[in-house]
């Protein structure tokens, strides 16, 4: 089994803070997901890459950034963290390589930010 | 557009009980669509994918691509099947997944 593991179960941070939130997957993927998921919103695509150094905007991009210099991780940065991005974060690996990817996506555990 | 409608945020049924979650998509073409569950402290995983035609922890979901459904369905509810559900559509040629906002499923002794 594929597995996706996260640094932080919870993480706490002050208005303005920069945050790392980073993934790490095992099973040499090429592709990586990063979500938040809000009660009532569902999950929506913050970012993904498709590659080392690769990286495309998902549905709701604003405030974030990413970073991907090695293969199994993918970081997600907040860099002024605001009350607004207080969510849970999951991390996502899909099989496939490429723009070709297969149906399955592995969850990691999430991260639940709260921004105070 | 492509959406995925999920229109329960809350089903309720006893032990039993018959269960059916609904989804609805929005997507002109041919979909691949896919039930995620998320049970109490666990990871999302995916419950089923709709090519696979497959029966799944009892659950089961037809394609319906006249009324654009791929509803889940499972004859007798257990306690365990206690979770959230997310319905999620690939289109074709693409290389993303969208979610529907989720369904609780409570299941009740």
């Amino acid at each position: 089994d594929v597995k996706v593991t996260q640094s932080s179960r919870y993480l706490v941070k002050r208005t303005g803070e920069k945050v790392f939130l980073e993934c790490v997957q095992d099973m040499d993927h090429e592709n990586m997901f990063w979500y938040r998921q809000d009660p009532g919103l569902g999950l929506r695509l913050i970012y993904f890459s498709y590659d080392v150094k690769m990286k495309e905007k998902g549905d709701i991009p604003e405030g974030y950034s990413v970073s991907r210099e090695k293969k199994e991780r993918f970081s997600l940065i907040l860099e002024s963290a605001s009350t607004n991005q207080t969510s849970m974060y999951l991390c996502a690996s899909p099989r496939g390589s490429g723009r070709f990817l297969d149906n399955e996506q592995f969850f990691g555990p999430g991260t639940r930010l709260t921004v105070l | 557009a492509q959406r995925v409608t999920q229109p329960e945020k809350l089903l309720s049924v006893f032990k039993g009980a018959p269960v059916e979650l609904k989804c609805n998509y929005s997507y002109s073409g041919s979909p691949e669509l896919f039930w995620y569950v998320q049970y109490s402290r666990q990871r999302l995983q995916l419950l089923l994918r709709h090519i696979s035609r497959e029966s799944i922890k009892g659950f089961t979901a037809d394609l319906n691509k006249g009324e654009t459904s791929f509803h889940l369905k499972k004859p007798f509810a257990q306690e365990e099947d206690s979770a959230m559900y997310y319905c999620a559509l690939r289109a074709y040629n693409t290389d993303k997944l969208i979610f529907g906002t989720g369904t609780r499923l409570q299941v009740f002794p």
